[in-house]
């Protein structure tokens, strides 16, 4: 069955930092992958949206690998602030419904000072 | 902040209830979506809206009923709900569907007891 998993439920780092998120997906052929930022109470916020044609997206600290052999998107946040202490979601599409977005359970990011 | 409004922001209904949530976008997209978000599971799509005709339909019970009078505007009608309902309804908008970012709402906490 299709599947988007997200590595970490939570994960707990130092200040200035690199932040590694990880989402593995099975049986899918994406056409793209979405990272979002979510806090407590509110709706997702977009970050970087990377296709299947490409290897890296970078946007400030933020870095996106996407891996169509392993079938595994990274998200780097570097030198990592308590500001980025949220959830952070993973979600693709496939070619065959790009309509049909699907969301991983996300990663709760907490920065400790 | 976001360009995208719902209302209510919370909702207490009863099982035999029938209400309604709103979502307005003003960012002059093309696509409009509903999700639900209920603690430990991730975002599920609910709803797709391109050009105001309904593009999914990710077999949601029948005692949710979407509606999409206008690209700006989108509703979740509800009657005869369940407990298991209970949950943060999100509305989401996008320029097009596909390979967008999407723009959510802040979403409407729903309890049904």
């Amino acid at each position: 069955s299709q599947k988007i998993e997200q590595n970490s439920e939570a994960l707990n780092i130092q200040e200035g930092k690199t932040a590694t998120l990880t989402c593995n997906y099975t049986n899918y052929s994406p056409a793209y992958l979405q990272w979002y930022r979510q806090d407590p109470g509110r709706g997702p916020v977009f970050l970087l949206l990377i296709r299947e044609n490409e290897k890296e997206k970078r946007k400030e600290r933020l870095k996106v690998t996407f891996d169509t052999t392993l079938k595994q998107s990274l998200f780097h946040i570097t030198a990592s602030q308590p500001a980025d202490s949220a959830t952070y979601l993973c979600a693709l599409a496939p070619y065959s419904s790009a309509s049909k977005i699907i969301f991983g359970s996300g990663t709760r990011l907490s920065i400790r000072p | 902040e976001t360009g995208v409004t719902q209302t209510p922001r919370h909702l207490v209904m009863g099982m035999t209830n029938k209400k309604s949530l709103k979502c307005e976008q003003h960012l002059g997209h093309n696509a409009m979506y509903w999700y639900k978000q209920s603690a430990k599971k991730p975002l599920e799509l609910m709803f797709v809206y391109s050009l105001e005709e309904r593009v999914e339909n990710n077999s949601v019970p029948s005692r949710f009923s979407p509606e999409c009078p206008n690209s700006s505007h989108l509703f979740l009608h509800l009657h005869t709900l369940q407990p298991e309902d209970s949950a943060l309804y999100l509305c989401a908008s996008s320029q097009d569907i596909g390979d967008n970012e999407q723009f959510f709402g802040p979403g409407t906490r729903l309890t049904v007891l």
